[in-house]
């Protein structure tokens, strides 16, 4: 398996700080990479697909970057509804895994 | 609106069986690849396996790979997991999940879950 490592797996941040969540790939995975959100209790929401693609219905103030094996997923400006956990998930090879996740709680 | 409600949860020794079953209605099954995903009481998502719309491809995760068996029925809307060798780490809440569109066969609506725990 591609192992998917994210960092870091908790953050702290206040309403209205930008975000960043980092993951990497143990080798490369071109540009298939998603990044999901899950909050207690609830499925996961599919935010971003192929690294910088922002699904349909998810505000704009999401984006993904990078390519190879090093991704970023940005929050501009953080609302109270962002305090979740978020996963990335890559689907370059036939067996595809998530990142560990990384939860983003309230400063 | 996508309904997806799994089923076969529960107890089962190492070493046992068992097959879950997710039934899908509110879209045209018969479409859409559908994944399996999976989550330890309160960890990560691991996903599991995908199978495509109707040319039966499938896909698996090393973790399950020749142990469990994703299969699908299209005339009757039904998914399917059969899981064998069960181990103690494949505890988990089960999910089925449609993929996001045709073309994408990313995990997009998904189920309620169903739980399955493994211990002797």
């Amino acid at each position: 398996d591609i192992q998917m490592t994210q960092s870091p797996s908790t953050l702290s941040a206040s309403v209205g700080d930008r975000v960043t969540i980092t993951c990497r790939a143990s080798q490369s995975i071109s540009v298939w990479l998603a990044w999901y959100q899950q909050k207690p209790g609830k499925a996961p929401n599919l935010l971003i697909y192929k690294a910088s693609s922002l699904e349909s219905g998810v505000p704009s103030r999401f984006s993904g970057s990078g390519s190879g094996t090093e991704f970023t997923l940005t929050i501009s400006s953080l609302q109270p509804d962002d305090f979740a956990t978020y996963y990335c998930q890559q689907y370059n090879s036939y067996s595809w895994t998530f990142g560990q996740g990384t939860k983003v709680e309230i400063k | 609106e996508v309904q997806l409600l799994e089923s076969g949860g529960g107890l089962v020794q190492p070493g046992g069986s068992l097959r879950l079953s997710c039934a899908a209605s509110g879209f045209t099954f018969s479409s859409y690849a559908m994944n399996w995903v999976r989550q330890a009481p309160g960890k990560g998502l691991e996903w599991v396996s995908v199978i495509s719309s109707s040319d039966g491809r499938t896909y698996y995760a090393d973790s399950v790979k020749g142990r469990f068996t994703i299969s699908r029925d299209n005339s009757k809307n039904t998914l399917y997991l059969q899981m064998n060798s069960l181990r103690a780490q494949d505890t988990a809440v089960y999910y089925c999940a449609k993929a996001v569109r045709m073309q994408l066969w990313l995990p997009g609506s998904w189920g309620q879950g169903t739980l399955v725990t493994v211990s002797s």
